[in-house]
């Protein structure tokens, strides 16, 4: 079956500039999760959706948002782009929410800020 | 705050000699995945833990999981080139403001020289 797709796979930005990541989960995974991956942090926690809801979020500021829509598939903003937010941006789906269950992972949106 | 310390940060190793990675925290978690990374892909689970005191093995891979929840450790037995590759420890929190979010160590990259 289809993995999950993140698009785009690489973007560049310059500050203050916002972006738009796109992400479609697994047939059926009705839980979305994004991550944001840096040499110095490793992979954190941004939010979590499930059914069209936000479950939790991370320690992220309000510039970071998210949404589900009714097919499951899943965006992330950021607005207002700093320099440190250049990171690799990963989408993870599972079919139960909460964590518990496998998530699988897609290949990432790599996000370079100038 | 869950925090999880993975070590060592990096190992660079010969074929055939085999390897531990470490994976701590002070809190517990409800379960522990262990993930495998390669450049430019997202990450894969290799395998999930939940009971405390568990091992569990994926061919040469030995996967522990502390009596108190709190750590996990991760074997291989004589290690192979096609090894290589970063590894990853994550921890599920057991609900309220962890519901939903994996809290990651910062990876192990591990290189196996032929």
């Amino acid at each position: 079956k289809a993995g999950v797709t993140q698009t785009p796979r690489y973007l560049i930005k310059t500050r203050g500039q916002q972006v738009t990541l796109s992400c479609s989960p697994i047939s059926g995974h009705r839980s979305v999760s994004w991550y944001q991956q840096t040499p110095g942090q490793g992979l954190q926690f941004l939010f979590e959706y499930f059914s069209e809801t936000q479950r939790n979020k991370g320690n992220f500021p309000g510039r970071f948002s998210g949404r589900q829509f009714s097919n499951s598939r899943s965006e992330m903003n950021v607005s207002t782009l700093e320099l440190g937010d250049s990171a690799l941006y990963l989408c993870a789906s599972s079919l139960v929410a909460g964590a518990t269950g496998e998530l699988f992972f897609g290949e990432g949106s790599r996000l370079t800020v100038l | 705050t869950q925090l999880l310390e993975q070590s060592p940060q990096f190992l660079s190793i010969q074929e055939g000699e085999n390897l531990t990675v470490y994976c701590n925290s002070s809190s517990v978690f409800s379960s522990l995945q262990w993930y495998r990374q390669e450049p430019g892909e997202g990450p894969v689970l290799l395998v999930t833990v939940v009971t405390g005191g568990e091992v569990k093995k994926l061919k040469r891979l030995t996967f522990q999981f502390g009596d108190a929840r709190k750590d996990s450790s991760l074997h291989i037995t004589a290690a192979q080139p096609g090894d290589t590759g970063l590894y990853l420890c994550a921890g599920a929190g057991a609900g309220g403001t962890s519901y939903g979010k994996l809290t990651f160590g910062q990876g192990t990259i591990l290189t196996v020289h032929p």
